[in-house]
């Protein structure tokens, strides 16, 4: 079966310092890999997704990028992390359009921007 | 423009009680439609997927429907439980060649004792 992980679970960071969010998918080959961003309150907001290992493709201008070293690894990164940046972030993988591309979430990780 | 609206935007059940959440959608070509339950703190779950030709999904006190002819869905809880609170998502894929599907922003449901 697949699984998808995602760490770290929680993380307190002050504004200017860099960030690295892994997701990583086990059980699968090729899947398509996504990263969201939910504010408090609020619906996903859709940040990247790939559909192949260094295949970027970004949704919403900001200082954040992501990067796709390998086929089941996802990584959220930025160089200065602003106080906007808080929220909820969530990292999903589909097996693409043939199979309905329905999408499978990973637990979130916290991150809190001080 | 693909979108999803969902409504309520939040609902206050007692235990016990049945409830009905909706979704429109205009998303085009469609290719399926999902409900998912987000847990606070946690990643949304799939509950049920629909496609074209299915007009109703049930998953244990959960029901959901289809009408594709006027793009609505509605997602059924039966017998509410105090674990049953948690936001509910509609999400329409499309078959047009996307990779994203189209997000609603979601029902925060809350059961009460």
């Amino acid at each position: 079966s697949q699984t998808i992980h995602q760490w770290p679970a929680t993380l307190v960071q002050p504004v200017g310092s860099p960030l690295s969010l892994e997701c990583t998918v086990e059980g699968t080959s090729n899947p398509n890999l996504y990263w969201y961003r939910q504010a408090a309150g609020r619906g996903l907001q859709l940040l990247f997704y790939s559909v192949g290992i260094g295949q970027i493709s970004s949704e919403v201008p900001q200082n954040l990028s992501a990067s796709r070293p390998q086929d089941r690894q996802f990584i959220l990164s930025s160089k200065k992390l602003l106080l906007s940046d808080s929220g909820f972030y969530l990292c999903a993988w589909s097996g693409g359009l043939a199979r309905g591309n329905e999408q499978f979430f990973g637990p979130g990780t916290r991150l809190t921007v001080l | 423009k693909n979108q999803v609206e969902q409504s309520p935007q939040s609902l206050i059940i007692l235990e016990g009680k049945n409830c009905t959440l909706q979704c429109n959608y205009t998303v085009s070509p469609f290719s399926n439609l999902r409900w998912y339950k987000q847990d606070t703190g946690r990643g949304p779950v799939s509950l049920t997927i629909m496609t074209f030709s299915e007009n109703t999904k049930s998953n244990g006190r959960y029901t959901a429907t289809l009408d594709a002819d006027t793009k609505q869905s509605s997602l059924h809880i039966t017998a509410s439980q105090l674990s049953d609170s948690a936001s509910y998502i509609c999400v329409v894929g499309s078959s047009g060649g996307s990779y994203i599907p189209t997000f609603g922003r979601g029902t925060s449901l809350i059961v009460h004792p």
